[in-house]
């Protein structure tokens, strides 16, 4: 069945140290969404990524769709304290959205 | 209302009783989703709503689970002689519209917390 795959599970950075996290789906996905959910919140919207090969900024954080539009990656430049939470990514194929396991980001001090 | 809201925030109950959780979309949205998520697990697709539509109820994991959405606002997902490994968070998130052209982002509640003793 549909699967994906979301790696790093965790990761711990220096603040000031970059950071990314990578989504793997099985099959193609029609476009895929990223979510951040804060410890204790509910995850909410980042971006929406359609088409192949597609590259989204918002200020320190890039945003890529893979050209076969099977992967995604997210990067964040010169993490802050306020980065922490769980990213997900979530790919749509049909009716349904399959989000990632996350990755949890624990930015120090 | 200013955003997705979901009742009750939380639910202990025992093993085996009926429960049932609410979720009240932003107005005029026609998308509607219900997700359960376990302790440090990303989320699982539950079933779909969109508009007057038949929902697709491929993510439910077995008949104790249902869900209605009455005149394409409220919904209602009813989990039917609950078990232990029911016990999660249960999130509802709506979009502004669905069908094949969803490209919309999905606004979540703040979830109700299931726990089944």
């Amino acid at each position: 069945g549909q699967q994906v795959m979301q790696i790093p599970q965790y990761q711990h950075v220096q603040e000031g140290e970059d950071f990314t996290t990578y989504c793997n789906s099985s099959t193609t996905l029609s476009n895929i969404q990223w979510y951040k959910q804060r410890p204790g919140g509910h995850p909410v919207f980042l971006i929406q990524l359609v088409k192949s090969g597609e590259v989204k900024k918002q200020k320190r954080l890039t945003f890529q769709f893979g050209e076969a539009k099977k992967n995604s990656s997210l990067h964040i430049t010169a993490t802050q304290t306020t980065d922490v939470g769980t990213y997900f990514c979530a790919g749509r194929s049909g009716n349904q959205f399959y989000f990632g396991t996350g990755t949890s980001l624990t930015v120090i001090p | 209302g200013a955003g997705v809201s979901q009742s009750p925030s939380n639910k202990v109950t025992e093993k085996g009783k009926d429960v049932e959780l609410r979720c009240d979309p932003i107005s005029g949205h026609t998308a509607l989703y219900w997700y359960r998520q376990s302790l440090g697990q990303g989320l699982e697709f539950l079933i779909y709503f969109q508009g007057n539509s038949a929902p697709d109820k491929s993510g439910l994991p077995s008949d104790r689970f249902s869900a209605e959405r009455t005149g394409g606002s409220v919904s209602t997902l009813t989990i039917q002689r609950t078990q232990q490994e029911d016990s999660a968070v249960y999130l509802c998130a709506s979009s502004a519209s669905g069908g094949p052209l969803l490209y919309n982002e999905q606004f979540f509640g703040p979830g109700t917390r299931l726990t089944v003793l």
